[in-house]
């Protein structure tokens, strides 16, 4: 199986903060990587697939990156609806695990 | 739009069984790959079985794999998880989830349900 890490696990940031979250995969999974958000009492909503395509709705301070086992999700300058937890999740091979998550909270 | 409604969550006791359904509207049902995915109260999330859009492919996470049996029925744009021998650690929010695109590989998860809770106690 393929295991997933995010660093860090929490970071505190500001209001129109540059953030970024990195996603490793214990083996390759090409551009197979996506990323959630989540908001408490909320199921997760899609922000980019295909490693680095922005989902339909989605704003463009978002914006993400990588390929085999690094990525990264960059927000260019955080607004107060985008504090959140974030998943990466891979879609290479079954079973599609996610990782443990990063809270993002207000500083 | 696209609407995922999950039901059949409750307590249940451990070793019993439960089976969640999730009833889709808003899209082709049948071009579509589904899936299960869980979140313990306050833990982060953890994927756990797919079927493919035609049925034919079925995929498990390895902590349910033999436990559950993920199943779809076309004809009533529904997709089931059947859990046996529930345990303490499956309490959780089930989550039913759709493919991004139709009739594609294993894919992102671009719509979710609002889940639903299964606590297994005595």
């Amino acid at each position: 199986d393929i295991q997933m890490t995010q660093s860090p696990s929490f970071l505190s940031a500001s209001v129109g903060a540059r953030v970024t979250i990195t996603c490793r995969a214990s083996q390759s999974v090409s551009r197979h990587l996506n990323w959630y958000q989540q908001k408490p009492g909320k199921g997760p909503t899609l922000l980019i697939f295909g490693a680095s395509s922005l989902q339909t709705g989605v704003p463009t301070r978002f914006s993400a990156s990588g390929s085999g086992t690094e990525f990264t999700l960059t927000v260019s300058s955080l607004q107060p609806e985008d504090f959140a937890t974030y998943y990466c999740q891979q879609s290479s091979s079954a079973p599609f695990t996610f990782g443990p998550g990063t809270k993002v909270d207000i500083k | 739009q696209v609407q995922l409604v999950e039901s059949g969550g409750g307590v249940v006791q451990p070793g019993r069984s439960l089976r969640l359904s999730c009833v889709a509207s808003g899209f082709t049902f049948s071009n579509f790959d589904m899936h299960w995915v869980r979140q313990t109260p306050g833990k982060g999330l953890e994927w756990v079985a797919a079927v493919s859009y035609h049925g034919l492919d079925k995929n498990y996470a390895d902590s349910v794999a033999g436990r559950f049996i993920i199943s779809r029925d076309n004809s009533k744009n529904a997709v089931y998880l059947q859990m046996s021998s529930l345990r303490a650690e499956d309490t959780a929010v089930y989550y039913c989830a759709r493919d991004s695109r139709p009739r594609y590989d294993w894919d992102s998860l671009a719509s979710w349900g609002q889940g639903t809770l299964v606590t297994v106690s005595s």
